[in-house]
């Protein structure tokens, strides 16, 4: 299985980017990257997903480096409602319970500050 | 359009005792999937089902443990003989299909055993 290796904990002053950066080195040619978050007390929250180009939505901006090696997850205004579990996740769309089965690791927790 | 529903959203339960947790997917989605979170842990896939057919129960523990989704109501995690260990977060998801990019989670039963 590929593997996401992101910082335990990240810090932001309210109102200004936050960068959230997710390795899997080791990601396969058909792994979407995914981001849920994580609000506290409640169920994940899907954010964004990208293949290869960078992606954008109304809730995040997704940059994933040429490579596929990395990826970063964009906040471009943070708010206290931010304050979360962020996670990054590889998803075969391609192979059966790869394509279902979401791993979830520990994430980033990410703190909002006033 | 309703979210994901699920009931109840706390549960005590006596070791020994039977615990039935309950997930209404959103209105539209007939596939459904269950995930649990240990006290500090990321989520783990348990099972995942459609109208009246588990698909993928690999994640499941092999005693106690059961799910279903039959054709008319919501799913339903049963566990019995609840034991200490089983305290934890359940989290269901739906989705229109299996290869959704995004599936809608609901808020969760926290279980606890006493």
């Amino acid at each position: 299985d590929a593997k996401t290796t992101q910082p335990n904990s990240m810090e932001s002053n309210e109102e200004e980017p936050v960068h959230l950066p997710c390795n899997h080195s080791t990601i396969s040619g058909t792994d979407y990257i995914h981001w849920y978050r994580q609000l506290p007390s409640q169920g994940p929250e899907y954010v964004i997903h990208g293949l290869t180009s960078n992606v954008n939505n109304r809730m995040a901006s997704l940059a994933i480096a040429e490579d596929r090696k990395s990826s970063t997850l964009i906040l471009h205004r943070a708010t206290l409602r931010d304050a979360a579990v962020y996670y990054c996740i590889l998803r075969d769309m391609y192979s059966g319970a790869g394509s279902y089965q979401l791993t979830f690791g520990k994430g980033t927790k990410l703190s909002v500050i006033p | 359009n309703a979210g994901v529903m699920q009931n109840p959203r706390h549960l005590v339960r006596r070791r020994g005792q039977e615990a039935r947790l309950r997930c209404s997917p959103m209105k539209g989605h007939s596939h459904v999937y269950w995930y649990r979170q240990l006290p500090e842990e990321g989520l783990k896939f348990m099972v995942y089902l459609q109208k009246e057919n588990i698909i993928d129960e690999s994640g499941m523990p092999k005693e106690r443990f059961s799910a279903e989704f039959p054709k008319e109501g919501p799913s339903i995690l049963r566990i019995q003989q609840v034991v200490r260990g089983d305290s934890a977060a359940y989290f269901c998801a739906s989705s229109p299909q299996q290869d959704d990019y995004g599936y809608t989670f609901g808020s969760g039963t926290r279980l606890t055993v006493v």
